[in-house]
């Protein structure tokens, strides 16, 4: 059972919008801790995507943004391709647990 | 170009010990924490604990899970942080990985900015 709540699955079209939920609580998200997400193709390395909750690292495109609000964070990825079949992560940090992670996220591109 | 390589992996008995490396280049090493994940078969990533740099003591934190079996430390004149696991169990067989971490000094929080491409532990009888 993962600190913090993702969907297991999300699917979407090529060319189109999709968005990775993320909940947490008051000890994690919700304390104003920064929410950070991860990108896995299976094989590979897993990718930072998103750091301090809405910035991208160099290379990253700006199909992908990050937001956060009260005790929950989004992905959201825009034009959709296929490269982007990938497992997503969020992660922050809790005021009792240190390091949290939510439990991924399966994006399909249908 | 920052590099990662883990190395050490392999299979191991319940019960018994193994030691991680993670060679760390392109980067200049005792600035950063460093991390440790792993990654069971079908499972998520889990993080499995944090090294800091020296500059905030060298301290350690780690997930429940792996408390008190599980060891990071770090060597920085050559570039390597390691992971010592004991007392293995079956669940302790994933890939494992280590990456680079930015720590923030005003809150203690951190992200893990690059990976290495994990090295497979098996632990099997």
């Amino acid at each position: 059972q993962s600190v913090l709540t993702q969907p297991p699955s999300v699917s979407g079209a090529p060319g189109q919008r999709v968005t990775i939920s993320c909940t947490g609580s008051s000890s994690n998200i919700g304390a104003g801790y920064d929410v950070h997400w991860y990108q896995h193709l299976p094989g590979t390395a897993p990718k930072l995507l998103i750091y301090g909750n809405s910035n991208r690292p160099s290379g990253v495109p700006d199909r992908f943004s990050g937001s956060k609000s009260g005790t929950s964070a989004s992905l959201a990825i825009s034009g959709l391709q296929s490269e982007d079949e990938a497992a997503y992560y969020c992660q922050s940090y809790d005021s009792s647990l240190s390091v949290v992670f939510g439990g991924g996220t399966k994006l399909t591109v249908l | 170009e920052v590099q990662l390589v883990e190395s050490g992996g392999g299979l191991e008995k319940p019960g018994r010990s193994l030691r991680l490396s993670c060679t760390a280049s392109g980067f200049t090493f005792g600035d950063y924490a460093m991390s440790w994940f792993r990654q069971a078969p079908g499972k998520g990533l889990e993080w499995v604990g944090f090294i800091r740099s020296k500059a905030y003591g060298g301290t350690t934190e780690y997930a429940a899970s792996v408390k008190g079996r599980f060891t990071i430390s770090r060597d920085d004149s050559k570039s390597i942080a390691y992971l010592q696991m004991n007392s293995l169990k079956t669940e302790d067989t994933a890939v494992y990985y280590c990456t680079s971490t930015h720590y923030y000094d005003s809150s203690g929080e951190v992200y893990f900015q690059h990976w290495g491409q994990g090295t497979l532990v098996t632990v099997s009888s």
